[in-house]
């Protein structure tokens, strides 16, 4: 079965700098999607990005972008420019291509505590 | 983009009562709506997936008879906690498959927060 790891349960950064979110996962398959999702104080689940494992180059959407790196089944999420608006609890996300039910493998999520 | 509307934001209900979460899909059909359990600072827990018109499908330990779901509609799935009592206090959110825009993939409600007292 697969798994998805975040050793990080906490992170804090100053504001304007920037913040790299670590993920690693577990997978015989080949083909599978990557994402990182955030849950502000509101709680409303918002996606950042996301990765297919097929597509070598890295993610990037404005100021998130990703470091994937297949072979290590790492997946970590560089914030930069970092704002006080990205102060959140951040969620790497698994799903296997062959699933049909396509349900996502979370990992435990990282709170990122931005510093003014 | 895809919206998920999901009601009520927050319930406080009698233990041994029933509390119905609705999930709608405004601008799109979601054929799969999956329901999480979330505990403070934790992750999200899978409680189970249904597809529309099918019996939903319930992760190990989750009394299916507890918590009832029913996604009738492509754009309406319901979960009811019935007989409710204090350890089913929780965040629950609810998750649409969508196919629109960046958020391909899932849609999410706000979620729910339940209070049994």
């Amino acid at each position: 079965a697969q798994t998805v790891t975040q050793s990080q349960p906490e992170m804090s950064v100053q504001e304007a700098e920037t913040v790299t979110l670590s993920c690693t996962y577990d997978t015989s398959e080949s083909d599978y999607y990557l994402f990182w999702y955030k849950q502000p104080p509101s709680r409303q689940m918002i996606l950042v990005i996301r990765q297919e494992a097929y597509k070598q180059q890295n993610a990037t959407e404005n100021r998130f972008s990703v470091n994937f790196q297949k072979a290590a089944k790492s997946f970590s999420l560089k914030i930069s420019d970092s704002q006080l608006g990205d102060a959140a609890m951040y969620f790497c996300a698994y799903r296997s291509v062959m699933d049909s039910n396509y349900q996502l493998i979370w990992g435990a999520g990282t709170k990122l505590i931005i510093k003014p | 983009g895809a919206v998920v509307s999901q009601h009520p934001s927050w319930v406080i209900c009698k233990s041994g009562t029933s509390v119905k979460i609705e999930c709608r899909s405004l601008d799109f059909q979601a054929t799969t709506m999956f329901w999480y359990r979330q505990f403070p600072k934790q992750s999200l827990m899978l409680m189970a997936t249904s597809n529309e018109g099918s019996k939903a499908t319930y992760e190990q330990g989750v009394e299916k008879d507890k918590f009832l779901i029913n996604h009738a509609s492509l754009t309406l799935s319901t979960l009811t906690v019935t007989s409710a009592h204090p350890e089913d206090s929780s965040f629950y959110i609810c998750s649409a498959r969508s196919t629109r825009g960046f958020s391909y993939g899932y849609t999410f409600g706000s979620g729910t927060r339940l209070t049994v007292v």
